[in-house]
Formats: structure tokens, C-alpha cells, sequence
């Protein structure tokens, strides 16, 4: 069973720029969720796709937006990259049925985004 | 609004030592999961416990234990027999049960440092 993969892994954008991340959901999950984690931080939750749809969303402006496939991957964006978007986004996969709040995540190694 | 705050930004201890980590969370929802994951220095944070907050009995699971004390809001994770593998950071992260997504709320997490 292969985990969750994410490019790219490193990724060096300047003030601006927009930039594409990738996700490849583990095998089975039809759930991914997205995370930014800032350096010394945890994780802080951007938003989940289930079924190409998002489905929750946290404290994050509309310029960090979402798509997921029909193969259940999935892709984060972002516009008019900030200095504080530099951060670890991570993506999790995970089985959505029931009670999401039990769901245990898995997780990518994620892409260390750095905005000069 | 739910926090999770771990007072503990890195321990310290000699292997074989055990070590508790602290965590101490906040939530008005009544029926609410708790989480610890681990984040070794390859970046993926990987799941290692979850308990719902009907259920306070406190289990071992071999070198791992937990104490869950609703009546403090504690979630206690403790490693017995510490081996310098456990280096890592580790979070602890709290959902709510009828959320419409795996939302985690996660603590700033503590830098565990197991030395020889």
C-alpha cells in the first residue's frame, strides 16, 4: 500500500507568483485535507476535498484555493504569494465515512514552499 | 473555539529514560476526539494514538501509554524505555465528532531529544 506522496518537495517562489502543489492520496482514501505548517508551528488546517468538493475550510483567505480528481489526488494553490506563506504544506489522506472527527489522517512528507 | 496547548518545547533525556509529554486542550463541543502524532525530521507526521472523549480508560500500547483526564482536559502521552528513534516532534490534536471535516486542531508541539 503506497502512503501519501507530495511534489514538489522544496520550491522557491518570490512575492507574487503563484504557485501548484500536488498530492497523491494514499491508496483506498477518497478524503485529502491540506495543512500549512509555518516553522515551530503545528499544522494549522486550510481545507478538505471529498467527492471534488470541498468540504470544510479553515481561517485561510481565498487566494489558497483547491481541486481533487476523480483518482482522489489532489492539488493546493496559491496566488499572490505573501513573505508568511513561506511554510511546510502538508497534504493527509483518509477514509471519509461516519464521523469525520475520528478519522485518522495520513500523512505526505509535504513541500517546503520558501517567498522572497 | 478549540486551542491545545503543549507548555513543553523540548525535553531532553538519556535513553532508557521514560518521558511524559504534556498536553492540555480546550473545546465547548461535548463528544470530541483526541490525537498524538509524531514528525520525525523527514517531515511526515505519523499517527500513534487516538482516543474519543467518552472512553478516559488509559491503556499501554508496548512502550507507549496514555493518561486521559476529562475532569483537567489533559492528554498525557508518555514513552517508557526512551531509544534514540523517538527523537522527534510530537503533537498532540484535538477534532471535533460532528464536524463536516477531519479538522485537526494541533498543539505548537514538543522537540523530544533522546541521546545515548
Amino acid at each position: 500500500e503506497t502512503g501519501v506522496t507530495q511534489s514538489p518537495t522544496h520550491l522557491i517562489k518570490t512575492r507574487g507568483q503563484q504557485v501548484t502543489l500536488r498530492c497523491s492520496s494514499q491508496s483506498g482514501h477518497n478524503t485529502v485535507s491540506w495543512y500549512q505548517q509555518a516553522l515551530g508551528q503545528g499544522p494549522q488546517f486550510i481545507f478538505q476535498y471529498y467527492r471534488e468538493e470541498e468540504n470544510g475550510r479553515g481561517n485561510f483567505p481565498p487566494r489558497f484555493s483547491g481541486l481533487q480528481f476523480p483518482n482522489y489526488s489532489s492539488e493546493l494553490n496559491v496566488n499572490a504569494l505573501e513573505l508568511d506563506d513561506s511554510a511546510l504544506y502538508l497534504c493527509a489522506s483518509s477514509l471519509g465515512q461516519g464521523a469525520y472527527g475520528a478519522n485518522v489522517l495520513t500523512f505526505g512528507a509535504g513541500s517546503r514552499l520558501t517567498v522572497l | 473555539a478549540q486551542k491545545v496547548t503543549q507548555a513543553q518545547t523540548e525535553i531532553s533525556v538519556v535513553e532508557k529514560e521514560d518521558v511524559t509529554l504534556d498536553c492540555v486542550y480546550e473545546t465547548r463541543d461535548t463528544t470530541y476526539y483526541l490525537f498524538w502524532y509524531k514528525q520525525p525530521p523527514s517531515g511526515e507526521l505519523v499517527f500513534l494514538i487516538r482516543r474519543n472523549s467518552f472512553d478516559e480508560q488509559n491503556e499501554i500500547s508496548g512502550r507507549y501509554s496514555w493518561n486521559f483526564q476529562k475532569s483537567t482536559s489533559s492528554f498525557n502521552f508518555t514513552i517508557t524505555a526512551s531509544q534514540v528513534v523517538d527523537s522527534a516532534v510530537y503533537f498532540c490534536a484535538l477534532s471535533e465528532a460532528a464536524g463536516t471535516a477531519s479538522k485537526l486542531t494541533f498543539g505548537t508541539g514538543t522537540r523530544l531529544q533522546v541521546t545515548l
